[in-house]
C-alpha cells in the first residue's frame, strides 16, 4: 500500500531563513508526487508537482522539490521564507495509474516568526 | 478558469440528522474524489467515481453513500451523523486518464459541524 511520511510535524523559523520539509514516499510503482499547502482555515492549494522528467520541479511562491528516486523522497525547499507562508504543509502522492486516490502525508505545520 | 465547486461551503447539523454534499468538477473532468480532512488531521480519501462508476473505496463509512450524475456532479450523502463527522469535506476532479491527466484539482471543500 502507498504511504507518505513528513518528518517535520510542526516546524518554526525567523523570516528569510532557508526551508526544507522533508517528504518519503513508499509505493512500488510509478508515481505521481505533489505538494500541497493549506493556509489557515483554507482549501488546499497546490505548490508543486512532479510526474516526470526533470526531477527538480519549481513551484509558485519560491517553491521548488526535488524527487529523489532511489531514496523515494521528494523534499520541499525554498531559499528564503516569508511570514506569509506560515501555514500546513503536505506532502501526497498518488500512483501513475488512472484515476488514483492521493494518499497525504500527516502534514508539516510551518510557523514563521516576524 | 472554472474551477472545483462545493455546496453548501458551511453546514451545521444535528446528531443523527442526514446531509447531502455536492460537488460540480471542472468541465470536462470526468473523474472525482471526496475526501474528509477532520480537525488538524490530513485529508483521508472516501470515495471515487469515474464515468459515473465507482472506482475506488477508502474509509468511508457505511453510514454515506456517494454517486455521480449524468452531468458528472457528485453528490456524498451523510446519514445519521456523528459528532466525529464534523470535518472539511474537500471533493476533487480529474479528467481520468493516466499521468499528467491524473492530476487532482480541489474545490474549496464543505465545512460540516455536527452538534
Amino acid at each position: 500500500a502507498q504511504s507518505v511520511s513528513q518528518h517535520n510535524h510542526h516546524v518554526i523559523l525567523s523570516e528569510a531563513a532557508s526551508l526544507e520539509l522533508g517528504c518519503n514516499y513508499s509505493y512500488g510503482g510509478t508515481v505521481n508526487l505533489f505538494w500541497y499547502v493549506q493556509y489557515p482555515g483554507q482549501h488546499l492549494q497546490l505548490l508543486l508537482k512532479y510526474f516526470s522528467g526533470d526531477p527538480l520541479v519549481k513551484g509558485i511562491k519560491g517553491f521548488e522539490a526535488e524527487f529523489i528516486k532511489s531514496k523515494f523522497s521528494f523534499n520541499l525547499r525554498k531559499p528564503s521564507v516569508q511570514w506569509s507562508d506560515t501555514a500546513e504543509y503536505f506532502c501526497a502522492v498518488n500512483a501513475y495509474s488512472s484515476a488514483s486516490k492521493i494518499i497525504f502525508g500527516s502534514g508539516t505545520r510551518l510557523s514563521i516568526r516576524p | 478558469a472554472a474551477g472545483v465547486i462545493q455546496s453548501p461551503r458551511h453546514l451545521i447539523k444535528e446528531k443523527r440528522e442526514t446531509a447531502t454534499l455536492k460537488c460540480y468538477p471542472i468541465p470536462r473532468h470526468d473523474t472525482v474524489y471526496w475526501y474528509q480532512q477532520g480537525p488538524g488531521q490530513d485529508p483521508q480519501f472516501l470515495i471515487s467515481f469515474y464515468e459515473k462508476m465507482q472506482s475506488d473505496k477508502g474509509s468511508i463509512p457505511d453510514r454515506f453513500s456517494a454517486q455521480q450524475f449524468s452531468d458528472y456532479h457528485s453528490e456524498l450523502n451523510m446519514s445519521s451523523l456523528e459528532l466525529g463527522d464534523s470535518a472539511l469535506y474537500f471533493c476533487a476532479s480529474s479528467l481520468g486518464y493516466r499521468g499528467e491527466g491524473n492530476e487532482q484539482f480541489f474545490g474549496p471543500g464543505t465545512r460540516l459541524t455536527v452538534l
